[in-house]
């Protein structure tokens, strides 16, 4: 179980834009930020949104971040086959003491 | 630019105890947290611990009992050691690099390629 709630899957059409919630509480999402992460098939995850909506180098513009109390979003823009994979989101809890995670949506593109 | 290289035993019998070091190459060592992360098959990832170049560590209170991070400096490497290990533990195995902009902490920016492990008698 994890502490962060995420929707198991979600999917879309090349060139659509999907979103992907990320629901935690007050003592992760709701005073911390949080930063998501790409895991591409057999693949280490990657640093893919971080501070709620800050992009690192080299990740492109079609992917954006956002936060709104205890809840966050990844939203993904001109959806491309390339995409299709997990994300996962991630946030400091303060009464854990620890990062904490959600469980992970698969985005399939059709 | 920073890059993680990890290994270790891969099948390990109930009890015994996983070890596993990363060796980071190209950047500073100093001025990050180092820290393990795992990801039990078809499961969401899951923080261990990290540790930091002056060798200052934080644990999953649900491994504390279990698990031992260090450092070596010399060689700019970072160790697990989780012992008594069941199969529960059987997961992929990451190294990471963690750091903090601003407000926000535990921003995993670099990775490892990650090591299975497998608990099995």
């Amino acid at each position: 179980q994890s502490v962060l709630t995420q929707p198991p899957s979600a999917s879309g059409t090349p060139g659509q834009r999907v979103t992907i919630s990320c629901s935690g509480s007050s003592s992760n999402i709701g005073y911390n930020t949080v930063n998501w992460y790409q895991q591409l098939p057999g693949t280490a995850p990657k640093l893919l949104i971080y501070s709620n909506y800050q992009r690192p180098s080299g990740v492109p513009d079609r992917f954006s971040g956002s936060r709104s109390g205890t809840s966050a979003s990844l939203a993904i823009s001109g959806l491309q086959s390339e995409d299709e994979a997990d994300y996962y989101c991630a946030a400091w809890d303060d009464s854990l003491k620890r990062p904490v995670f959600g469980g992970g949506t698969k985005l399939t593109v059709l | 630019q920073v890059q993680l290289q990890q290994w270790g035993a891969g099948l390990l019998k109930p009890s015994e105890t996983l070890s596993l070091t990363c060796a980071v190459y190209g950047g500073s060592f100093s001025g990050y947290y180092w820290t393990w992360i795992r990801q039990p098959p078809g499961k969401g990832l899951d923080w261990i611990g990290e540790i930091n170049y002056s060798g200052s560590t934080n644990y999953n209170p649900s491994l504390k009992s279990r698990v031992t991070i260090s450092v070596d400096t010399s060689k700019n490497h970072f160790s697990l050691k989780l012992n008594s290990v069941t199969a529960a533990d059987t997961a992929v195995y990451y190294c990471a690099r963690a750091y903090t902009v601003g407000a926000s902490k535990n921003v995993f920016d670099v990775w490892g390629q990650g090591t299975v492990v497998t608990v099995s008698s």
